[in-house]
């Protein structure tokens, strides 16, 4: 199994739809949790930590299961600046990161 | 707002040389890390860095590689000789803290490394 595994998308939707990404991923001593998303040939940008009670940030929200190992991010009213590739980030050790290879997403017009 | 900067932007080296990517972290932050993703793929870990040593690093950080922190300021990247599977982003990213805490990473906008 992947240490930490996603979607790859793309998935295409209508601006204003409600959007949800899933994660799974394989350590289960793994300790923090993060959605970054990455604009075509950009840095990684961070998006929101995703906490055991479940976060929301205005129009996103991020989910944790920690007994099915399992990240979400749903994303609301959908903007077409929402489009980019959104990475799950888990860090396993300390100071070690692992990225899932992101899902793509395009909003339509 | 506090960012991280990298320089060059671009590097283009030929096999077998050496170069040096060089980053200025946030300048509150403690911990440093260094980041490949090869074109089409995903974000690699590569090391991270804490009170002037390597903390973590991955398999892929072999003896080719070395990082440094020579001042208070910069934090660089060594490749001692480089191949062209050395082709890709190179990002770094700085944190408050540990990540197994409660602080995220901020990244730098990377530098895009060419081997011919």
């Amino acid at each position: 199994r992947k240490e930490v595994e996603q979607d790859p998308g793309p998935f295409n939707v209508p601006e204003g739809a409600t959007v949800a990404f899933n994660c799974t991923y394989s350590n289960s001593a793994s300790q923090s949790f993060f959605w970054y998303r990455q604009d075509c040939r950009k840095e990684p940008k961070l998006l929101m930590s995703v906490y055991s009670s479940g976060n929301e940030d205005g129009r996103f929200t991020a989910q944790l299961n920690r007994a099915s190992q399992y990240i979400s991010l749903l994303i609301r009213d959908s903007k077409l600046s929402d489009s980019a590739t959104y990475l799950c980030v888990v860090n396993v050790l300390d100071d070690k990161i692992i990225f899932g290879k992101g899902t793509r997403l395009h909003i339509l017009p | 707002e506090p960012e991280v900067t990298q320089t060059p932007s671009h590097q283009v080296t030929q096999m077998g040389q050496e170069v040096i990517l060089r980053c200025v972290p946030i300048s509150n932050h403690l911990y440093f890390y260094w980041y490949r993703q090869i074109l089409g793929q995903k974000v690699e870990f590569l090391v991270s860095f804490y009170n002037n040593e390597i903390s973590e690093k991955s398999e892929i950080f072999d003896d080719q590689f070395s990082v440094e922190r020579p001042d208070g300021s910069n934090f660089t990247l060594k490749i001692r000789s480089t191949k062209l599977e050395d082709s890709a982003m190179y990002f770094c990213a700085s944190s408050g803290s540990r990540t197994g805490g409660a602080y995220e990473q901020y990244f730098g906008p990377g530098t895009r490394l060419t081997v011919t």
